[in-house]
C-alpha cells in the first residue's frame, strides 16, 4: 500500500523568504500524480500544485516550485518570497492513475500536513 | 465557473441518529469522492463514485455509504452516528478521462455528533 509522510509537523518562516517542506512517499507503481494542497483556516483544501511521475521536470506555478526525485521518493515544496497569506495546512498527498476496467479514478492518500507560520 | 459545493456546511446530530451530506461537483467532472478529516485520523478516503456506481471503497464500516446521481450529484449517509464520527466531510470531484487528473474539493461539511 502507498503511504505519504510529512516529517515537519509545524514550520516557520519570515515573510519574502524562502521555505521547503518536505515530503516522501513510498510506492510500488511507476506511473502515479502527485500533490500539494493548501488548507487555510477555511479548511477548504486548495490545490497548489501537481506533478505527473512520468514528467522529469520540476513543476512550477509563480512562487511554488517542486524538487521531484523519482527514484528517492521524494516530493518537497519550496515557497519563494513567502507571504502572510500563505500561512495554513499544507498536505503532501499520491494518487493513482484512473484504472482502465474498473473505473476508478484513483483517490488521494495524504500526509498528516505541515503547519506553517509566516512572521511579519 | 462553480466550484464544488456541499451542503450543508454545519450540523449537530445526536449519537444514534443519522445524517445525510450532498455534494455538486464541478460542471462536466463526473467522478466525485468523499473524504473525512479529524485531528486523530488526519484525512481518509471514504469512497468514489463514477457513473453512479461506487469504484473504490476506504477503510470504513458500513454505516457510511454513498450514492451518485445521474448529473453527477452525490450523497452521503451515515447511520447509526458515534461521537467519532465527528469530523470535517470533504467532497471532490475531478475530471475523467486523460486530459486531466486533478481532484478539487469543496468547503466541506462540518458534522459534530453529541
Amino acid at each position: 500500500a502507498q503511504t505519504v509522510t510529512q516529517s515537519q509537523p509545524e514550520m516557520s518562516v519570515q515573510e519574502a523568504e524562502t521555505v521547503t517542506l518536505s515530503c516522501t512517499y513510498d510506492t510500488s507503481e511507476s506511473d502515479y500524480y502527485l500533490f500539494w494542497y493548501k488548507q487555510p483556516p477555511s479548511r477548504q483544501m486548495i490545490l497548489v500544485i501537481r506533478q505527473e511521475a512520468y514528467k522529469q521536470q520540476n513543476a512550477t506555478e509563480n512562487r511554488f516550485s517542486v524538487n521531484f526525485q523519482k527514484a528517492a521518493k521524494s516530493f518537497s515544496l519550496k515557497i519563494s518570497d513567502s507571504q502572510l497569506g500563505d500561512a495554513a495546512m499544507y498536505f503532501c498527498a499520491y494518487r493513482t492513475l484512473p484504472e482502465n476496467y474498473g473505473g476508478s479514478q484513483g483517490n488521494l492518500i495524504f500526509g498528516k500536513g505541515t503547519k506553517l507560520s509566516v512572521k511579519p | 465557473k462553480a466550484g464544488v459545493t456541499q451542503t450543508p456546511r454545519y450540523l449537530i446530530k445526536t449519537r444514534g441518529q443519522q445524517v445525510t451530506l450532498s455534494c455538486s461537483p464541478i460542471s462536466g467532472h463526473r467522478s466525485v469522492s468523499w473524504y473525512q478529516q479529524t485531528p486523530g485520523q488526519g484525512l481518509q478516503f471514504l469512497f468514489e463514485y463514477f457513473s453512479e456506481t461506487q469504484r473504490n471503497k476506504g477503510n470504513f464500516p458500513g454505516r457510511f455509504s454513498g450514492r451518485q446521481f445521474s448529473n453527477s450529484r452525490s450523497e452521503m449517509n451515515v447511520s447509526t452516528l458515534e461521537l467519532g464520527d465527528s469530523a470535517l466531510y470533504l467532497c471532490a470531484s475531478s475530471f475523467t478521462g486523460s486530459s486531466g487528473n486533478t481532484i478539487y474539493f469543496g468547503e466541506g461539511s462540518w458534522l459534530t455528533v453529541v
